[in-house]
């Protein structure tokens, strides 16, 4: 079975300490790898695609880097305002199917505290 | 250019009625998908429609439908809603060809009594 695997379920950071989110995949033919933000009763708000091994994106303090089975988020130095449900997605083609669909993780509850 | 726009944003039903929920995807986006989202499961995807076409579909029962018109726009339908249908229903559109990057709209909270 596909998976995709996102931890921590939950971080707590204060204000300017920088850490990691991690996301494993398990999808076979991967298509492309993406991350989501999601605040609490709004829809996920798209951050970032990855094709390739060793590709990096970055937006503000924000930074994702794709490898062979895991993609990381980066954030440097957050800020309260970075405190949401980071989502990540892979495009992955389906079983007796031609066709591809995105495959969501559970996300990660990051908490920036002042 | 306007995003993915969805309606009503809250509803709330009793048991065994049944609901349609609407979704206009982005302009030019031709591939459009739903997903339910609970705190318990996460993100679950019901089923992606391109070009009126439904071209994949998630694990839910058959009271789980939707259809696309030929502007893009869509609509899913629950028949026969049970508590546990409660959850923010979430559409995101594509491009739909080469593209898989997907934009949500704001969602549905269905809450059913």
């Amino acid at each position: 079975e596909d998976q995709v695997t996102q931890s921590p379920e939950a971080l707590r950071l204060q204000e300017g300490e920088s850490s990691s989110l991690n996301c494993s995949y398990t999808v076979s033919g991967l298509r492309g790898l993406f991350w989501y933000r999601q605040d609490p009763g709004k829809g996920p708000e798209f951050l970032f695609t990855l094709y390739s091994a060793g590709e990096e994106k970055e937006k503000e303090r924000l930074k994702a880097t794709l490898t062979k089975k895991e993609s990381f988020l980066h954030i440097t130095a957050p800020k309260p305002e970075d405190s949401a449900t980071y989502l990540c997605a892979v495009h992955a083609w389906g079983r007796g199917s031609t066709l591809g669909r995105l495959y969501f993780g559970r996300g990660t509850q990051l908490t920036v505290w002042p | 250019k306007a995003g993915v726009t969805q309606t009503p944003r809250y509803l709330i039903k009793t048991r065994g009625q049944q609901v349609t929920l609407s979704c206009s995807p982005i302009s030019g986006h031709r591939s459009v998908s739903w997903y339910q989202q609970t705190p318990g499961q996460g993100l679950q995807f019901l089923f992606e429609y391109f070009s009126e076409t439904q071209r994949n579909k998630g694990n839910f029962p058959g009271r789980f439908s939707g259809r696309q018109f030929s502007n893009s726009r869509s609509e899913m339908n629950v028949s026969t809603l049970e508590l546990g249908d409660s959850a923010l229903y979430l559409c995101a559109s594509s491009l739909g060809l080469l593209s898989y990057e997907q934009y949500f709209g704001p969602g549905t909270r269905l809450t059913v009594t």
